[in-house]
């Protein structure tokens, strides 16, 4: 496709439930990021891919958190045990190059956990 | 880690006004850019500028890299101008970009 999308755009969870996140780079792209946004703050990052390998997790903010891109293209973000604090937006990136690439976002999801 | 600044961090414009947004940052970058996050969240590439001056129509943004500052310009503001502007920097050290934080635009009638 012509840029990065992501499914699904909203997801209500109850607390307590599994998630996955869905994100298709651009054709081509082999970085791949995941950011997180709270409410009325800016993104923050979770993870990032370069191809299949995942290169840092530093920003994941616990165990439940786990990411995956097994051919180097989708990635999908699972949250285990979904609490409330975990309720934020989820914007995936991507970009055509390792450092210093310009990178381009999808329209986010919303996850509500209630 | 890094820390990206901006101001100022709310601005009300009259439609046709002009602005500036600015972004200053703590250490070196491999990375700059701009984003407009519009009223649905989409964020939108403006600039890519880890350096030097860019123009795209109204829109021109300058990053002087050895002074850790970013500058956008807004020239002729129109409604669909409303939002919130983000720099957002990739330090040397990392492929990641930490996000400043913000200026939320209203641009009126």
């Amino acid at each position: 496709g012509a840029g990065v999308s992501q499914s699904p755009r909203y997801k209500v969870a109850k607390r307590g439930q599994d998630v996955a996140l869905r994100c298709d780079p651009i054709s081509g792209h082999v970085s791949l990021f995941w950011y997180q946004q709270a409410l009325g703050q800016g993104p923050e990052f979770l993870t990032y891919f370069q191809n299949e390998a995942q290169l840092d997790k530093s920003g994941l903010p616990s165990d439940r958190f786990f990411a995956e891109r097994p051919e180097g293209s989708v990635s999908t973000l699972k949250i285990q045990r979904t609490q409330q604090e975990d309720s934020a937006v989820y914007l995936c990136a991507s970009s055509s190059g390792p450092t210093a690439y310009e990178q381009y976002f999808g329209p986010g999801t919303r996850l509500t956990v209630t | 880690g890094i820390q990206v600044e901006q101001s100022p961090p709310d601005l009300i414009l009259q439609e046709g006004a002009n602005s500036t947004l600015r972004c200053n940052f703590s250490d070196s970058v491999n990375n700059l850019q701009w984003f407009h996050q519009n009223p649905w969240g989409q964020l939108i590439n403006l600039f890519y500028i880890p350096s030097g001056t860019k123009q795209n129509g109204r829109l021109s943004a300058t990053t002087v890299a050895t002074e850790r500052y970013s500058l956008l310009y807004i020239s002729s503001s129109q409604t669909t101008d409303s939002g919130v502007y983000f720099c957002a920097v990739e330090p040397g050290t990392a492929s990641k970009l930490t996000f400043g934080t913000g200026t939320r635009l209203q641009v009126t009638l």
